[in-house]
């Protein structure tokens, strides 16, 4: 099956600071990926869906300015929050959509967990 | 837009009893696929199966089993002879023709020994 791989898979940093989580596709080209942000206890929300060679479009709520998407390339996209506050504090999930023949399957990475202080 | 329920916040049983999570879910489209998954604590999510709208079969894979009516907009879940190693969420999930992916709440399934 498809792969997805996540980078870091556990961050801590300052309150202030930027980070970047990168979601790359293994063994296949992903021409979309999803940013999913989970908070304890809490489902999975949908942030943006990454278009490669586009911008990401935003879901209602999600800060555009504050969450930095860039996909780059067929095979990496990568999500940087920028100036984390405590509030930010969360499990991301990257998801990888394959093209075709898969009936729409979306193939998760294993997430980031981002603590900030 | 679509959106699923997962009604059972939380559930607890006793190893070897079989379990039913429920899903109803809501769309407008005709084609849809319909996603169970589970999240053990480690926060990975596991896929377990994968359903499209014109397939109501309903399937078995060792000890869980999916039942699919249209009729009801539901997509239950049952783990027969429940162990453990199940105790987890579990997710039911749905998109529309070629959109993301929405989520329902989450069951978290506690199985004691």
């Amino acid at each position: 099956g498809a792969v997805v791989s996540q980078h870091p898979s556990r961050v801590i940093c300052k309150s202030g600071t930027s980070v970047k989580i990168e979601c790359r596709s293994l063994d296949f080209q992903a021409t979309t990926m999803f940013w999913y942000r989970q908070f304890p206890k809490q489902s999975l929300m949908l942030m943006a869906t990454s278009n490669e060679g586009s911008k990401a479009t935003y879901e209602q709520g999600v800060e555009k300015d504050k969450f930095l998407i860039n996909h780059a390339s067929l095979t990496l996209s990568t999500l940087t929050v920028t100036s984390a506050h405590p509030e930010d504090s969360s499990f991301y999930i990257c998801s990888a959509r394959v093209p075709t023949g898969y009936n729409n399957e979306q193939f998760f990475g294993p997430g980031t967990r981002l603590t900030v202080l | 837009a679509q959106k699923v329920t997962q009604a059972q916040t939380e559930i607890s049983v006793v190893e070897k009893e079989d379990v039913t999570l429920d899903c109803v879910y809501e769309t407008r489209d005709t084609t849809y696929y319909l996603f169970w998954y589970k999240q053990p604590p480690s926060g990975e999510l596991v896929f377990l199966i994968r359903r499209n709208s014109f397939d109501e079969q309903n399937e078995i894979s060792g000890r869980y089993s999916w039942n699919f009516q249209k009729s009801t907009s539901s997509f239950n879940f049952t783990i027969t002879a429940s162990q453990v190693v199940d105790s987890a969420v579990y997710f039911c999930a749905l998109t529309e023709n070629n959109n993301d992916m929405r989520f329902g709440a989450g069951t978290r399934l506690t199985v004691k020994p």
